[in-house]
């Protein structure tokens, strides 16, 4: 099983700053992915992380607003720009998963935006 | 619409009882996956069944899934204090191109065992 860091583990902000969020996988793989977990919801995907090309942003999320990077097999980074309270959550990246292959979360991110 | 309802929303039990969770789906899948949330931290991955299979044990989890019904159910025997969690399902779709490795999770189980 892949063991997945992030940083940082929780953060405050203040209205209209941006926050980077990084996603560290120790192995390589070929898929990672970041969701959403708004206070007392479930998941929602937010993007997949391609390496070596854009990321594939799922319906209600754009670039502009969380761009990603993936440099390489290990590593992601989100971004959260302009924030908002809406934007208050819990972000996660996985990695792993398609096929019959195990998609393994790391231990996410607290945003709280003030 | 919402790919994987789970049910129900809440539980609560006393230690040593078992908890047994459902969730629904509605396209076909590749795999159905469960996962335990501890106080809003991230998820743990608990086990995975693939759509060619009935049914899935680890210690003290069993897991089945029914296709033609597309529902799933875990069961937790001889519950314990420690077992206290959301439970999520997750399913990843049939199929490559951008749905490869998705997962869809549905709204999530709370788990309460007491002492």
């Amino acid at each position: 099983s892949a063991v997945i860091s992030q940083k940082p583990s929780r953060d405050i902000c203040q209205r209209g700053t941006s926050l980077t969020i990084q996603c560290q996988v120790d192995s390589q793989v070929t898929m990672m992915f970041w969701y959403r977990q708004q206070p007392g919801q479930s998941l929602t995907l937010i993007a997949t992380a391609n390496q070596g090309s854009e990321a594939t942003y799922e319906s209600g999320f754009v670039i502009d607003k969380f761009p990603i990077s993936r440099p390489n097999l290990t590593f992601s980074t989100l971004t959260v720009s302009n924030m908002s309270p809406e934007d208050s959550s819990i972000y996660l990246c996985s990695a792993g998963g398609g096929g019959t292959n195990e998609q393994f979360f790391g231990p996410g991110t607290r945003l709280t935006v003030l | 619409s919402q790919q994987g309802e789970e049910d129900p929303q809440a539980l609560s039990i006393q230690e040593g009882e078992n908890a047994t969770m459902n969730c629904s789906y509605k396209t076909s899948i590749n795999n159905l996956q469960w996962y335990r949330q501890n106080s809003g931290r991230g998820l743990v991955h608990l086990i995975l069944i693939r759509s060619n299979e009935r049914e899935k044990h680890s210690g003290r989890l069993r897991v089945t899934l029914d296709t033609s019904k597309k529902s799933s159910s875990l069961l937790i025997t001889a519950s314990r204090a420690a077992d206290t969690a959301s439970y999520f399902c997750a399913t990843a779709l049939r199929g490559g191109g951008t749905s490869y490795g998705k997962l869809t999770f549905g709204q999530g189980t709370i788990l309460t065992v007491h002492p």
